[in-house]
């Protein structure tokens, strides 16, 4: 059975950087691509960005991108998500999730499995 | 990037009802829709893709339809787990996006 685990600072400071591991369990870390997704408190879900284990493919949301860094370490079958100045805005539930992937185009970029989400809190 | 509009933003219902909750995209996605229900404290689960297609073990009284920019979720005979937030994200595009939610609560 697929797990998904996300891990790292529940408060971090305005200007810095937000960096969580996802780590993935049940599964190969290479045989999907994998996302990162965001949800404020009492509000919508927004996409961060995915990656795949091929060195280089990852695809990120504009509004995110020049401060958005994912990554995956297939040796340790985690992925990480690095965020750079950080701000109140960035408070949120921070999900790391599998794509569905396959030969569905439909289903493709659907997220089956979710981590439980970890709470990332912005503020000095 | 592509909006999603969900209506309404929440909804009464009784256990029974027929209930049915509407994504209109800004643009043709054809059938790149996607339908989450997310529990209180959870993450989403996946309940529909391509706009149609129910996700395996998802009880057979949820259903979705449409293409183009309309679609619906509907379930047909509402049930005490059933009440939650819903979401219909787009994948036809990048930057993936979500509706703001439709919730359905009870009566």
């Amino acid at each position: 059975q697929v797990q998904l685990q996300e891990s790292g600072p529940g408060l971090v400071k305005p200007s810095e950087t937000l960096s969580l591991t996802c780590s993935v369990s049940g599964d190969s870390i290479r045989s999907y691509y994998w996302s990162w997704i965001r949800q404020p408190p009492g509000k919508t879900l927004e996409w961060i960005g995915y990656t795949y284990y091929s060195g280089g493919n990852t695809n990120y949301n504009p509004s995110l991108k020049s401060r958005v860094t994912i990554s995956v370490d297939t040796s340790k079958t985690q992925f990480s998500l690095r965020l750079s100045s950080v701000s109140a805005a960035d408070t949120a539930i921070y999900y790391c999730a599998r794509h569905v992937g396959g030969t569905n185009g439909y289903a493709r970029d659907a997220f089956d499995i979710w981590g439980q989400g970890t709470m990332v809190t912005v503020s000095s | 990037d592509i909006q999603m509009t969900q209506s309404p933003s929440s909804l009464s219902a009784s256990v029974g009802d027929r209930v049915t909750i509407t994504c209109r995209a800004s643009q043709n996605i054809g059938k790149y829709l996607i339908w989450y229900q997310q529990k209180p404290g959870k993450a989403p689960k996946l309940l529909i893709y391509g706009a149609s297609s129910l996700q395996s073990g998802v009880p057979s009284r949820f259903s979705g339809s449409g293409s183009g920019t309309d679609f619906t979720l509907t379930i047909s005979s509402l049930q005490p787990e059933d009440f939650a937030p819903y979401y219909c994200q787009q994948s036809y595009s990048t930057p993936f996006t979500f509706g703001g939610g439709t919730t359905v609560e009870i009566k």
